[in-house]
């Protein structure tokens, strides 16, 4: 299968400041990726779409100020959480696809800790 | 309502047994796709096995076989002789529409534990 990365693979910041993190497909051009948050024992939660050259597609309930996501090539995306805070601590996880009739791969994920 | 439902927010089995573990979803479209995917504490994502809302046989790979029955809109997963490296989150997704690309839809998972 086609491979995605994530940078970086975990990463602790301080309560209100930002931090980036990167989704890239390795091996093939992602014109979608998804980017999902996972709380502790919880299950995934989409919470954006990303197409590239777009804006991303959030959904219900994601601050689209908060979590900008930013796809500006066919292999990478960015998320980036502004003004972190305790309660923005989850696993982040992105998957990314060719195309439409393309399945979607997964990256291996992003733990973030804001102290 | 919700889209996936994963009764068995944990489980046991003992190792070589045979475990299954319960997914019922519910969709209005005809064309649509079932995942079941493994989750370690490591938290990466692992593929274990699809099936297409049409297929007709249970797609099986290696250990894992997955019971569809459409009429109940269900699609259990299925492993045979359970290993201690089985022991994870399993999460079943669903793709509604025809397109392979879209959007998944995840259950709440189940925490498999596999005893020595």
């Amino acid at each position: 299968g086609a491979v995605v990365s994530q940078h970086p693979s975990w990463v602790i910041c301080k309560s209100g400041t930002s931090v980036k993190i990167e989704c890239r497909s390795l091996d093939f051009q992602a014109t979608t990726m998804f980017w999902y948050r996972q709380f502790p024992k919880q299950s995934l939660m989409l919470m954006a779409t990303s197409n590239e050259g777009s804006k991303a597609t959030y959904e219900q309930g994601v601050e689209k100020d908060k979590f900008l996501i930013n796809h500006a090539s066919l292999t990478l995306s960015t998320l980036t959480v502004t003004s972190a805070h305790p309660e923005d601590s989850s696993f982040y996880i992105c998957s990314a696809r060719a195309g439409l009739l393309y399945e979607q791969y997964f990256g291996p994920g992003t733990r973030l800790t804001v102290t | 309502a919700q889209k996936i439902t994963q009764t068995q927010p944990g489980m046991f089995v003992q190792e070589k047994e045979a475990v299954t573990l319960d997914c019922t979803y519910d969709t209005s479209d005809q064309s649509y796709g079932l995942f079941w995917y493994k989750q370690p504490s490591s938290g990466e994502m692992i593929f274990l096995i699809y099936q297409g809302s049409y297929d007709e046989q249970n797609a099986t790979e290696g250990r894992y076989s997955l019971n569809f029955q459409k009429a109940r809109k269900s699609a259990n997963l299925v492993i045979s002789a359970s290993q201690l490296g089985d022991s994870a989150m399993y999460f079943c997704a669903m793709r509604e529409g025809p397109n392979a690309g879209n959007m998944l839809t995840f259950g709440g998972g189940t925490r498999l534990m596999v005893k020595p």
